[in-house]
């Protein structure tokens, strides 16, 4: 049973526009969430994390955010560059825990 | 130095063959774990070692064999493998259980 889900598998967006990459989990003991890129045949490089006791971390061009009550959260690229074109993956990690657990990912494709 | 390092990049052996993988940290990150990814999927967790020590084994089959031998090292031994076993074999650390800081990888494949 998927705790973690990225619903879409693919995006493309024009450059300079918005990317909006979405995340739904089942697990109300998650309470820290990551997002990772990765690019063919490299390892995740991180980009962004949030823990539940907040609703909104930015950093540079990627804003995460997270809404509790509907087990969702969502990370925004403003602007998006075509350097940008990668797979990411949404990931969430429960209390205490030792096992970060993975989306199946998003490939973003942004076009010039 | 906030990197992790990982040795082969790419390493190619027959289903009879001994090889180890290497990976390497200097951050003073006491967890390191290695993982498995195939192409479009996310990693899949094998190995957890904390303060040098065994704390996961996710059900891995014995033809892969991970060792610890100091807080910065982390070895895989493969032997006997399929050639389903090929994939990417990436190695991460972390200082606790969040955030996690990954290697390059190696590529491998068993013909």
């Amino acid at each position: 049973d998927q705790q973690v889900k990225q619903n879409s598998p693919s995006l493309s967006v024009q450059e300079g526009r918005i990317s909006i990459l979405n995340c739904d989990y089942t697990n109300s003991m998650f309470d820290y969430f990551l997002w990772y890129k990765k690019y063919p045949a490299e390892g995740p490089t991180f980009l962004i994390s949030i823990s539940s006791i907040k609703d909104k971390n930015e950093d540079g061009r990627f804003t995460v955010f997270l809404n509790k009550s509907a087990k969702h959260l969502s990370l925004h690229i403003v602007p998006s560059q075509p350097g940008d074109s990668a797979v990411y993956f949404c990931a969430a990690s429960p209390q205490g825990g030792r096992k970060l657990i993975w989306g199946l990912g998003t490939s973003l494709a942004v076009n010039p | 130095d906030t990197e992790v390092t990982q040795t082969p990049k790419h390493l190619v052996m027959g289903m009879t063959n001994k090889k180890s993988l290497k990976c390497e940290q200097h951050m003073g990150h006491r967890a390191m774990y290695w993982y498995k990814q195939k192409a479009k999927k996310p990693p899949e967790l094998m190995f957890v070692y904390s303060y040098e020590k065994l704390s996961i084994n996710e059900s891995v089959p014995s033809r892969f064999s991970p060792e610890c031998p100091n807080s910065s090292l982390l070895n895989l031994h493969l032997h006997a493998l399929q050639p389903e076993d090929s994939a990417l074999y990436l190695c991460a650390s972390s200082q606790g259980t969040r955030r996690q800081f990954f290697g390059p990888g190696t590529r491998l494949t068993v013909l």
